[in-house]
């Protein structure tokens, strides 16, 4: 079975910290994603990355930035966390060829005090 | 940009009731995903459909993919309480990618 990681399932942190978000998968997918999961809005796509050191922005990325070193591994970097980040984060993988199904991880809920 | 479209946001039904949930996309999609997200749980997918006027069965679950494919459904007869959770649908993001540009879900609550 596909499996995807989050590093923590509950955040806190406070307004202007750095915060850093952990995902890993262990299907060798090339594609992964960072989205947003706020109430009334659905899921919103924050970055992507289509292989290692490769990123593209999705629809929501200001505030955020993202680190792909390993092809495993997936980052989600908030720079200086403001309360109106305060959210449920997924992580998801794709394989490259066939479906194009999308594994999701646990999620992160973050809030920002 | 592409947008998806889904109705209703919410759906409260008696247990053995029906449910409907809608999907309409602003441009012709090559295919439609299903995703269903159980509370506290993480968005899991259902199923993808990519024929014009295609119409796939699982158990209770009927999903319909449009003529113009611009458009799908989710029906669930008979609901039951496990039933619970919000079903999104989800198009291609862009031409070659494997971006999703999801809906913002249906909501549904299964009073027993």
């Amino acid at each position: 079975d596909v499996k995807v990681t989050q590093s923590s399932r509950y955040l806190v942190k406070r307004t202007g910290e750095k915060v850093f978000l952990e995902c890993v998968q262990d299907m060798d997918h090339e594609n992964m994603f960072w989205y947003r999961q706020d109430p009334g809005l659905g899921l919103r796509l924050i970055y992507f990355s289509y292989d290692v050191k490769m990123k593209e922005k999705g629809d929501i990325p200001e505030g955020y930035s993202v680190s792909r070193e390993k092809k495993e591994r997936f980052s989600l970097i908030l720079e200086s966390a403001s309360t109106n980040q305060t959210s449920m984060y997924l992580c998801a993988s794709i394989w490259t060829s066939g479906y194009n199904e999308q594994f999701f991880g646990p999620g992160t809920r973050l809030t920002v005090l | 940009g592409q947008q998806v479209m889904q109705i209703p946001q919410y759906q409260h039904v008696q247990e053995g009731e029906d449910f409907t949930t809608y999907c309409n996309s602003s441009t012709t999609l090559s295919n439609i995903q299903w995703y269903k997200q159980r509370p506290g749980g993480h968005p899991v997918f259902l199923i993808q459909l990519v024929k014009s006027g295609e119409v796939k069965k699982q158990k209770r679950l009927t999903f319909q993919f449009g003529e113009a494919k611009k458009n799908s459904s989710l029906h669930i007869t008979a609901t039951q309480t496990t039933d619970v959770g919000t079903y999104f649908c989800a198009g291609p993001g862009g031409a070659g990618s494997y971006q999703l540009t999801f809906g913002k879900g249906t909501k549904l609550s299964v009073i027993p």
